[in-house]
């Protein structure tokens, strides 16, 4: 299986800060990528797909790049509702597998 | 809107069965892959299986592969988990998501505890 490692697992950051999260893959998974956020008691929720397509209705200021086994989710100017975790998953072979998360929180 | 609402969850004991379902609306059901994805208490996201939208491709994550079997009944717009051989470790919030590679949008999930 394709393990996904995502730095750093936590991340002290104040309101409009540039945040930028890190994702490596243990092969080569190409552009078939998704990141997800999710804030407490809630279902995840889509951010970006293919490494850098932002899904409808998701903030401009999330952006999303890198192909191969590196891979970044940046949030250009950290918001009050920005505060969550957030999981990379590659979907390249269909034995799906996420990241362990990396916690955004309030410095 | 899409609506995924998952039911089926509980709690049962090391070795025992349970059958999850999940309703979906709002969409045409039939042109979706679906997964499962599930979430121990307190841990990060694990995705359990993925079917295609005629139920001719499925997949499943090594940990459940040979103890759970998931289908789809496209006339009753529903997604199901059958579960056997449940372990102490299958304890978790199950997701019913739209999609079968990245998920699109998410069920709030159900409950299952494994537990003597």
């Amino acid at each position: 299986d394709i393990q996904m490692t995502q730095s750093p697992s936590t991340l002290s950051a104040s309101v409009g800060d540039r945040v930028t999260i890190t994702c490596r893959a243990s092969q080569s998974i190409s552009s078939w990528l998704a990141w997800y956020q999710q804030k407490p008691g809630k279902a995840p929720k889509l951010l970006i797909y293919k490494a850098s397509s932002l899904e409808s209705g998701v903030p401009s200021r999330f952006s999303g790049s890198g192909s191969g086994t590196e891979f970044t989710l940046t949030i250009s100017s950290l918001q009050p509702d920005d505060f969550a975790t957030y999981y990379c998953q590659q979907y390249n072979s269909y034995s799906l597998t996420f990241g362990g998360g990396t916690k955004v929180e309030i410095k | 809107e899409v609506q995924l609402v998952e039911s089926g969850g509980g709690v049962v004991r090391p070795g025992g069965s349970l059958r999850l379902s999940c309703a979906a609306s709002g969409f045409t059901f039939d042109d979706y892959g679906m997964s499962w994805v599930r979430q121990a208490p307190g841990k990060g996201l694990e995705w359990v299986s993925g079917i295609n939208w005629n139920g001719g491709s499925t997949g499943y994550a090594d940990s459940v592969k040979g103890r759970f079997t998931i289908s789809r009944d496209n006339a009753k717009n529903s997604l199901y988990l059958q579960m056997n051989s449940l372990r102490a470790e299958d304890t978790a919030l199950y997701h019913c998501g739209l999609g079968s590679y990245y998920v699109r949008h998410w069920g709030q999930g159900t409950l299952v505890t494994v537990s003597s």
